[in-house]
């Protein structure tokens, strides 16, 4: 059973850039989380979204948004990027939509780099 | 917000060696999770616990959730250099969403052969 897919896996950006990166959860798995993942501040919740429905967002300004399609697949944009966005963005799925019980699988992450 | 304090921060140990490191938070959860992260990759789930006082085992890991809910300690026997990464506690609230998972901020596992 394939696992969680991110793509691109490693970024460059210039400020006020955009992004958008791409993640393909586990086959069934119906919701979907993204996080940001910094030394300092750790993994930090952006937002979760089922059956194409954000159902919760975190801390963070609305430069970061996102989306799930049909099938599943998310995508996370981040617009008018900023030097403190560098982090890796780590994507989760789990297996039962309002499953709740906060095990998550987790992709490999995409890299960014803001120059 | 709500915060987890995970301890301790780093470690470094001789291949061998048992390992215990903890997490503790002034909220209330009602799960536990621990997490472990090697480097290039995303978190692994290891154990998840669901009741006060639960001890769960999965092979040299062992992991307890406190009996007042707002605390939790990983302990890994015999260590080896496989051990090696980053171990992350995460909490999850009442009502929770995936949304209301809180990390801790990691110990650092390094394991000397």
């Amino acid at each position: 059973k394939a696992g969680v897919t991110q793509t691109p896996r490693y970024l460059i950006k210039t400020r006020g850039q955009q992004v958008t990166l791409s993640c393909s959860p586990i086959s069934g798995h119906r919701s979907v989380s993204w996080y940001q993942q910094t030394p300092g501040q750790g993994l930090q919740f952006l937002f979760e979204y089922f059956s194409e429905t954000q159902r919760n967002k975190g801390n963070f300004p609305g430069r970061f948004s996102g989306r799930q399609f049909s099938n599943s697949r998310s995508e996370m944009n981040v617009s008018t990027l900023e030097l403190g966005d560098s982090a890796l963005y780590l994507c989760a799925s789990s297996p039962r939509g309002g499953d709740k019980t906060g095990e998550l699988f987790f992709g490999e992450g995409s890299r960014l780099t803001v120059l | 917000g709500q915060q987890l304090n995970q301890s301790p921060q780093s470690m470094f140990i001789q291949e061998g060696e048992d390992v215990s490191m903890n997490c503790t938070s002034s909220s209330i959860f009602n799960t536990w999770l621990w997490y472990k992260q090697d480097p290039g990759e995303g978190p692994v789930l290891l154990i998840a616990l669901y009741k006060a006082g639960e001890l769960t085992s999965n092979g040299r890991l062992t992991a307890q959730f406190g009996i007042t809910r707002k605390d939790s300690f990983l302990n890994i026997s015999a260590s080896i250099p496989s051990d090696v990464g980053i171990y992350f506690c995460a909490g999850l609230n009442y009502g929770g969403s995936q949304g209301n998972l809180i990390f801790g901020k990691g110990t650092k596992l390094s394991v000397k052969p």
